[in-house]
Formats: structure tokens, C-alpha cells, sequence
């Protein structure tokens, strides 16, 4: 089955920029959708198809797919983003939906 | 609007069973897609299973393939996930959430419900 890998943690001092990157064989080829979650929270849609924003969430979440690595940008991070953000794509061979393992973002 | 609102978590006993349900509420659900998607205490989303709007398109992981059954009531706008054979691994917050087409990411989730698999 195909798999996302994530780095488990990653720490930002606030106003800086962090960047969350997703591996995957040629992930380039497929839409990739960024997710973040808060403790006792539902995940939330921060991007989709790779580097569009739902309604609502600030200009500061961009992302980037290419090669073998997507990747969330958060410019000018606050207190607030501190999450843990999940990568997911569709894939057609077994499991059809997958998530990475999920990035810990620590603002410090 | 938009909402999505799981029920039917629970304790439960290894080799048990439970039916989850997630009731929708400010869209059209027929014309969606949806998914059930679990997340382990203390780790990450694992997509459990896809049913089309229409039901006739089903997908399960295969980690509860042959256990679990996703089914959906139109009429009702509501989802469901009945659990068999349950094991200690299947212990998650479960939740429900809907997509638009294939390749289309979750736009809404819900709440999520807790089953816990224990003697």
C-alpha cells in the first residue's frame, strides 16, 4: 500500500516559517490535502489539491507538491498553529486513502 | 449548518459488537460521499472505510476488512459503521467525514465517538 511519511515533530519559534513536508512515491502525480488538529478537536481542512485554501483559513497555510515531497508552509507562525498537521492523498492501489503519520508542531 | 454527528460508541468487550451512526444535517447528503476515519489514544488518523452517495461503491482498510460494514440511509441522511469481532486495536475515537468526489479531500468532520474494545 502507499505510504506518507511525516517527520514527527517540528518546532518554530513564533514569526518564523515552518514547513511540514510529506514523502511519498511520486506523490508529485497526486492531489495532496493537509489537515490539522488540535487536542480533544476534529481535524480541520487547512489545504487542498496540493496548495488551494478552504474558506477561511489564513493566507499564512500554503503548500507545494512536486517530485517526491509535498509540503505545508506556515509563514509568520503563532501560538495558535500549534497542532498536529496530517497529509492525506488517494491512491489506487489497496487502501485507497491514506494519511501520514502526522507532524507535531511545536511554537516555541 | 453544515454537520456532521456521530452516536453509538461505547465499551464493548473483545468479540463484540457495536453500530456506529453519524447523523448529517445542512447539505444535500445524498450528493456526498462519505468516510469513516479512527485515531488510536495518542495516535493518528487511520481512514477506516469509504461508502459513494449512492451506496453502491464501497471501500474498506484492510485492517477491518471483513469485520466491518459501512452502510448509508439516504431517506435518513444518515451514515453507519457496524463493528464485529471487535479487538483491543480497534479502541478509537471514530469519526465520520464527507467528500465531494474521488480525490476530493474531507472538507467537513464530525465530533467523533469513542469505542473502546475491553474486558
Amino acid at each position: 500500500s502507499y505510504v506518507l511519511t511525516q517527520p514527527p515533530s517540528v518546532s518554530v519559534a513564533p514569526g518564523q516559517t515552518a514547513r511540514i513536508t510529506c514523502g511519498g512515491n511520486n506523490i508529485g502525480s497526486k492531489s495532496v490535502h493537509w489537515y490539522q488538529q488540535k487536542p480533544g478537536q476534529a481535524p480541520v481542512l487547512v489545504v487542498y489539491d496540493d496548495s488551494d485554501r478552504p474558506s477561511g483559513i489564513p493566507e499564512r497555510f500554503s503548500g507545494s507538491n512536486s517530485g517526491n515531497t509535498a509540503t505545508l508552509t506556515i509563514s509568520r507562525v503563532e501560538a495558535g498553529d500549534e497542532a498536529d498537521y496530517y497529509c492525506q492523498v488517494w491512491d489506487s492501489s489497496s487502501d485507497p486513502l491514506v494519511f501520514g503519520g502526522g507532524t507535531k508542531l511545536t511554537v516555541l | 449548518e453544515v454537520q456532521l454527528v456521530e452516536s453509538g460508541g461505547g465499551l464493548v468487550q473483545p468479540g463484540g459488537s457495536l453500530r456506529l451512526s453519524c447523523a448529517a444535517s445542512g447539505f444535500t447528503f445524498s450528493s456526498y460521499e462519505m468516510n469513516w476515519v479512527r485515531q488510536a489514544p495518542g495516535k493518528g488518523l487511520e481512514w477506516v472505510s469509504y461508502i459513494s452517495s449512492s451506496g453502491s461503491t464501497i471501500y474498506y482498510a484492510d485492517s477491518v476488512k471483513g469485520r466491518f460494514t459501512i452502510s448509508r440511509d439516504n431517506a435518513k441522511n444518515s451514515l453507519y459503521l457496524q463493528m464485529n469481532s471487535l479487538r483491543a486495536e480497534d479502541t478509537a475515537v471514530y469519526y465520520c467525514a464527507r467528500d465531494s468526489r474521488y480525490d476530493s479531500p474531507f472538507d467537513v468532520w464530525g465530533q467523533g465517538t469513542t469505542v473502546t474494545v475491553s474486558s
